[in-house]
């Protein structure tokens, strides 16, 4: 059964520093691996889809890298905004149903 | 594009009431679901549909319906409501397949509580 998980749960840092969000997973067959943002009391927005075959893909101050041989994910935040502040949730794409496994998230804080 | 619509926003019921939660979709995706956020529990699988007249269970099915009449629409049906049930309501969509995007986009939520 496919677990994916997130660590830490919680992370505070300064305004300003990079910062890398870590996402693993336990069954490599997946299709692709999805970063997700949630807001207090919003929904959840798309950040990022790396497909199984893709290593990176980058949207302006975040870089996502996928390594599917040691089941391993993480979000890369370029100097960091007190905007940023939010929870952070990776899923894996299975290949075999297509369901989305999620993780339980990383909820960061931005200090000004 | 609206996206993913979800209605109502917030909704309180009373134990044993029955409701439908709205969930609507302009991008043609086969692939709609019905998830539910707890505290503490993430997000859970409710039921799905890879296309209309297809449904299937998630995770944590009881006590839910479901229905996919058109490729738009994926209404949610509390049958009788219970204050377990009380939670965030997501819907998420996506392309379904080997399609080369299949990008999931989320609803707004419902807010239930059930007293």
């Amino acid at each position: 059964k496919q677990e994916v998980t997130q660590i830490p749960a919680a992370l505070s840092v300064p305004e300003g520093e990079n910062l890398v969000l870590n996402c693993s997973f336990t069954d490599s067959a997946i299709y692709n691996l999805q970063w997700f943002r949630q807001d207090p009391g919003k929904g959840l927005t798309s950040l990022l889809l790396i497909q199984s075959s893709q290593r990176e893909q980058t949207s302006g101050r975040l870089n996502a890298s996928l390594d599917k041989s040691s089941g391993r994910s993480t979000l890369y935040i370029a100097a960091s905004q007190p905007g940023d502040s939010a929870t952070y949730l990776c899923a894996a794409r299975m290949d075999s149903n297509y369901q989305l496994i999620w993780g339980a998230g990383t909820k960061l804080i931005i200090k000004p | 594009n609206a996206g993913v619509t979800q209605t109502p926003k917030f909704q309180v019921l009373k134990t044993g009431q029955s409701m439908t939660l709205q969930c609507a979709q302009d991008m043609n995706h086969e692939y709609m679901s019905w998830y539910r956020q707890d505290p503490g529990m993430g997000l859970r699988l409710i039921h799905y549909s890879v296309g209309a007249g297809i449904t299937d269970q998630g995770e944590v099915p009881n006590g839910y319906n479901v229905s996919r009449s058109t490729t738009e629409d994926f209404p949610l049906r509390l049958l009788s409501a219970a204050p377990s049930q009380t939670s965030v309501y997501f819907c998420a969509s996506s392309y379904y397949g080997r399609a080369t995007n299949t990008e999931a986009f989320f609803g707004q939520g419902t807010r239930l509580t059930v007293v």
